[in-house]
């Protein structure tokens, strides 16, 4: 059975430092990966999906990675702001049936 | 496109009452999902839909839950008789195979 875990639960870093997430995955055979954010009360958003053939994909500040074979995504955010405190979720998607399993996400807090 | 629609954004209902959640996917994705998010339990998977086709209602947690997929332009969850437990934030999301989730704002249901 795939388990998604985000490691650590919660993080607190200092405004402006360059941050990584990270996602692991127990089966390595997943077809795409997405992370998602979450602000208090509100609902997802997307923030990049991975597909099966690609290794990264980037968004502005935001760059992330998937090396299938080790089981583990990162999302990097450059220059950290106070408006990237949320909650991250990764996803993975186990098989072309767009079924997917979200870790339990972690909690990001950016200190001014 | 105006995104993923759910309707009411808010709920409060007495215990014992018939309560309807609402969902309006993007236009031209074929699979529609419907999710529960507690504190306690985190975002849980109740049912989806391919081409309005019920596929896993696994996640549904008892038969006073029901899903329905008239059309490719609407859904509704339904919980009759409701209870206290009931109480969470039940989000719709929708997808074209391959290209990711898009979610909802969700409905935040209070059963007193």
């Amino acid at each position: 059975k795939q388990e998604v875990t985000q490691i650590p639960a919660a993080l607190s870093v200092p405004e402006g430092e360059n941050l990584v997430l990270n996602c692991s995955f127990t089966d390595s055979a997943i077809y795409n990966l997405q992370w998602f954010r979450q602000d208090p009360g509100k609902g997802l958003t997307s923030l990049l999906l991975i597909q099966s053939s690609q290794r990264e994909q980037t968004s502005g500040r935001l760059n992330a990675s998937l090396d299938k074979s080790s089981g583990r995504s990162t999302l990097y955010i450059a220059a950290s702001q106070p408006g990237d405190s949320a909650t991250y979720l990764c996803a993975v998607f186990e098989s072309t049936d767009d079924k997917i399993i979200f870790g339990k996400g972690t909690r990001l807090h950016i200190l001014p | 496109d105006a995104g993923v629609i759910q309707s009411p954004r808010h709920e409060v209902t007495e215990m014992g009452q018939e309560v309807t959640l609402r969902c309006k996917p993007i236009s031209g994705h074929d699979y529609l999902f419907w999710y529960r998010q507690t504190m306690m339990r985190g975002l849980e998977l109740l049912i989806y839909f391919n081409n309005n086709v019920p596929i896993d209602d696994s996640g549904m947690p008892e038969d006073r839950f029901s899903a329905k997929m008239p059309n490719a332009s609407f859904s509704t969850l339904k919980i009759q008789p409701s209870e206290p437990r009931d109480s969470a934030v039940y989000f719709c999301a929708s997808s074209k195979q391959g290209w990711g989730y898009t979610f909802g704002s969700g409905t935040r249901l209070t059963v007193v």
